[in-house]
C-alpha cells in the first residue's frame, strides 16, 4: 500500500526527443505527487509536483500527467537536452508532513547529443 | 546563500567504528530528515525531526542515532550496529507548515566502510 513503482530503471533518449517516466501507486490516500531531479554527486531537487485535483501540470519542458482512476502519474520531458541527464524520482504522499513521502526507486535518464 | 550543508562529503570508516555526519541548515525550517540512498533503491527515510528536542524513527532506523538540540542542526551517527553502512546519506529540511512533499536536500555524504 505504501509503495510507489517507477519505470523504467534507465532510459536513453536522443537530443530533442521526448522522455517519459511512469509511476504507479496503490494507496488512494496519496494526495501529493512530486518529481525530484538528481545530478550525480548532488542531492535531489524538487522539479515539479501535482495534486490529484488536476490531470496535468506543465512547467516549461516538463509535464506531469496524472490519471487518478488508474493510480498512475508520469513525467514527460519535451525536447530533451543533454543537460537533462540525471536520475529522476517520483514520490507520493498523503496528508501530513514530508515524513510521509514515499519515493520510487528512480530512473536514470541519459540524453545523447 | 540559504541552504543545507552536509559534511564531510566523503568519509571512510573501519568496521566497528561509529561515525557522525553533520547537517546544518540556515533556511529556518522546522523539519529535518535523514535519508539513505543505495543504487537502485531510491531514498529511504532513516530519522526525522519536526521540532527541536524531538525526533522519530523512519523506515530504516536500526543502527543509527540522531539528536536535535538546535533548530539548525540534525547530526546523524552511524553506529557499529549498522550492518551495511556503506551508502550515500542525504539530509533534507522542509518548512513543516507547508505540508508534505517540499523537501530541500543537501549535497550528501558518501560513507565507505573499509
Amino acid at each position: 500500500q505504501q509503495q510507489v513503482k517507477q519505470s523504467p530503471q534507465s532510459l536513453i533518449v536522443q537530443k530533442g526527443g521526448i522522455s517519459i517516466i511512469n509511476c504507479a501507486y496503490e494507496n488512494t490516500a496519496f494526495d501529493y505527487f512530486p518529481w525530484y531531479q538528481q545530478f550525480p554527486g548532488k542531492g535531489p531537487a524538487l522539479l515539479i509536483a501535482i495534486r490529484p485535483d488536476v490531470s496535468e501540470k506543465k512547467e516549461g519542458r516538463f509535464t506531469i500527467s496524472f490519471n487518478k482512476s488508474a493510480k498512475q502519474f508520469s513525467l514527460h520531458i519535451m525536447d530533451s537536452q543533454p543537460g537533462d541527464s540525471a536520475t529522476y524520482f517520483c514520490a507520493a504522499s498523503r496528508a501530513g508532513g514530508s515524513e510521509k513521502l514515499v519515493f520510487g526507486k528512480g530512473t536514470k535518464l541519459t540524453v545523447n547529443p | 546563500d540559504g541552504g543545507i550543508t552536509q559534511s564531510p562529503k566523503y568519509l571512510f570508516r573501519k568496521e566497528g567504528q561509529n561515525v557522525t555526519l553533520s547537517c546544518e541548515q540556515n533556511l529556518n525550517h522546522d523539519a529535518m530528515y535523514w535519508y539513505r540512498q543505495d543504487p537502485g533503491q531510491g531514498l529511504r527515510l532513516i530519522y526525522y525531526s519536526q521540532i527541536v528536542n524531538d525526533f522519530q524513527k523512519g523506515d530504516i532506523a536500526e543502527g543509527y542515532s540522531v539528536s536535535r538540540e538546535k533548530k539548525e542542526s540534525f547530526p546523524l551517527t552511524v553506529t557499529s550496529a549498522q550492518k551495511n553502512p556503506t551508502a550515500f546519506y542525504l539530509c533534507a529540511s522542509s518548512p513543516y507548515d507547508r505540508g508534505a512533499g517540499e523537501l530541500f536536500f543537501g549535497e550528501g555524504s558518501r560513507l565507505t566502510v573499509l
